[in-house]
């Protein structure tokens, strides 16, 4: 079975500060790997996704994530956040054409 | 580009009663997904169709039946209601091949049930 868990329920950072949003994954086949953001009342964004190839993901609006298959892990970063990204983050995984488990999420706030 | 749509995009309900809630996936986009989320909550998946047909069921109610129709919308009936439901409806498309799952998701459907 999958299953995602998202490490921090809540992040705290400053503005232009670096933030990093763990994810790890567990699963018996391979995975495609994925971040969505949900801004507060909107529906989900995909940011970006890992489906094969480089192991460095790049997204939009600055973030980035790497696939790290020996601690099944998807963290994502970004070097420098601004007030807009003050949102929830889901980690999220799926096999094939099928559906996609959600983590817990991870509140992103940013301070000025 | 063309989107997900899904109506409508807020409903109110009683207990005990039905609501209906509509998915139009983006064009030649043939496999449809359900989910829910309660408040504060993450997604979960309810169901989905590929082609018509369901491929794929998750923690769906008894209660709750969807359907894909020949147009490739689908539509998720609820029936007798309860204040649980209440919550954040998403509808995702996804395009025809197996070798990926790229979902795009709707602006979801928000139930209140009173």
């Amino acid at each position: 079975a999958q299953s995602v868990t998202q490490l921090d329920s809540q992040v705290p950072v400053f503005e232009e500060a670096p933030v990093e949003l763990r994810c790890n994954y567990s699963s018996s086949v391979s995975v495609y790997l994925f971040w969505y953001v949900q801004y507060p009342n909107q529906g989900l964004q995909l940011l970006l996704k890992y489906l094969s190839g480089s192991t460095l993901v790049k997204g939009i609006n600055g973030f980035e994530a790497e696939f790290n298959k020996s601690q099944t892990s998807f963290h994502l970063r970004k070097p420098s956040v601004h007030i807009s990204d003050t949102a929830e983050y889901f980690c999220a995984v799926s096999f094939s054409a099928s559906k996609i488990i959600f983590g817990s999420g991870t509140r992103l706030s940013i301070r000025p | 580009a063309a989107g997900v749509i899904q109506s409508p995009r807020h409903l109110i309900k009683e207990k005990r009663e039905t609501a209906t809630l509509k998915c139009y996936p983006i064009p030649r986009h043939d496999t449809v997904y359900w989910y829910q989320q309660g408040p504060g909550q993450d997604p979960q998946f309810l169901i989905s169709f590929y082609e018509k047909m369901q491929s794929d069921k998750g923690s769906i109610p008894d209660r709750f039946s969807a359907q894909q129709f020949s147009d490739y919308h689908s539509e998720l009936n609820m029936s007798s209601l309860e204040l649980g439901d209440s919550a954040l409806y998403f509808c995702a498309s996804s395009p025809p091949g197996l070798a990926m799952n790229e979902q795009f998701f709707g602006p979801g459907t928000r139930l209140t049930v009173l």
